[in-house]
């Protein structure tokens, strides 16, 4: 079945460090891919998406491109903050049918001044 | 736009006694899912409607849990009797149609369920 695989946790950085998370997936076909964020006692949000092979996504300083031949969806920032510290969750959707989303485990990831 | 609303927020029970939770999807969508969030792991899919009909519910445990979608609006997600490795946080969603080919999906805060 489908799976996502994401880099274990937690993850420690200093501000302004780089950040990788990796993520990769099985799945058959071609599924779009996402990246969610749950910050500290809310609930998740949609942080970014790629539905096709090649495409990026990006939004607030994030970016993840959507790679068919690793089956890679890795999420990196130049420039991480303290208000980054959150958990992120990479999944994937199939087209048509059921619109569940399959979810890693998630990264803690925690940004110290 | 008020977001999904989830009740309660938090609830303990002991194994073997009942309990039930309720969404309130964003106003127009169509689509609702319940997710249950093991602590240490992603959420995964319990059951998923359209409208007041069940599209997937493939991994719901249908001896212990059921849901209801009455009119297609609100929805409740019911464990009876309650196991210890129920406890989780239970998120509910909602999406509408686009047009496109993705929907987003809009999640509650979650209702955090210990069971003793």
């Amino acid at each position: 079945g489908d799976s996502v695989t994401q880099m274990e946790g937690p993850v420690t950085l200093s501000e302004e460090a780089f950040l990788t998370i990796n993520c990769t997936y099985t799945a058959t076909g071609y599924p779009s891919l996402f990246w969610y964020v749950q910050y500290p006692g809310e609930g998740l949000q949609l942080l970014l998406k790629a539905t096709k092979a090649d495409d990026k996504g990006s939004n607030k300083g994030f970016e993840a491109t959507y790679r068919k031949e690793t089956t890679s969806f890795h999420l990196e920032k130049g420039s991480v903050q303290v208000s980054d510290s959150a958990v992120y969750f990479c999944a994937l959707r199939h087209q048509g049918g059921s619109e569940k989303l399959v979810f890693g485990k998630g990264t803690k990831l925690t940004v110290n001044p | 736009e008020a977001g999904v609303a989830q009740s309660p927020r938090y609830k303990i029970i002991e194994k073997r006694q009942s309990v039930a939770f309720w969404c309130n999807p964003i106003s127009g969508h169509a689509t609702l899912y319940w997710y249950q969030q093991i602590l240490g792991q992603g959420p995964k899919l319990l059951i998923q409607f359209q409208n007041n009909g069940v599209v997937d519910d493939s991994q719901l445990p249908k001896d212990r849990f059921s849901a209801e979608r009455l009119k297609g609006v609100d929805s409740t997600l019911k464990i009876q009797p309650a196991k210890l490795e129920d406890s989780a946080v239970y998120l509910c969603a909602s999406s509408s149609p686009s047009g496109g080919n993705y929907n987003e999906q809009f999640f509650g805060p979650g209702t955090r369920l210990t069971v003793l």
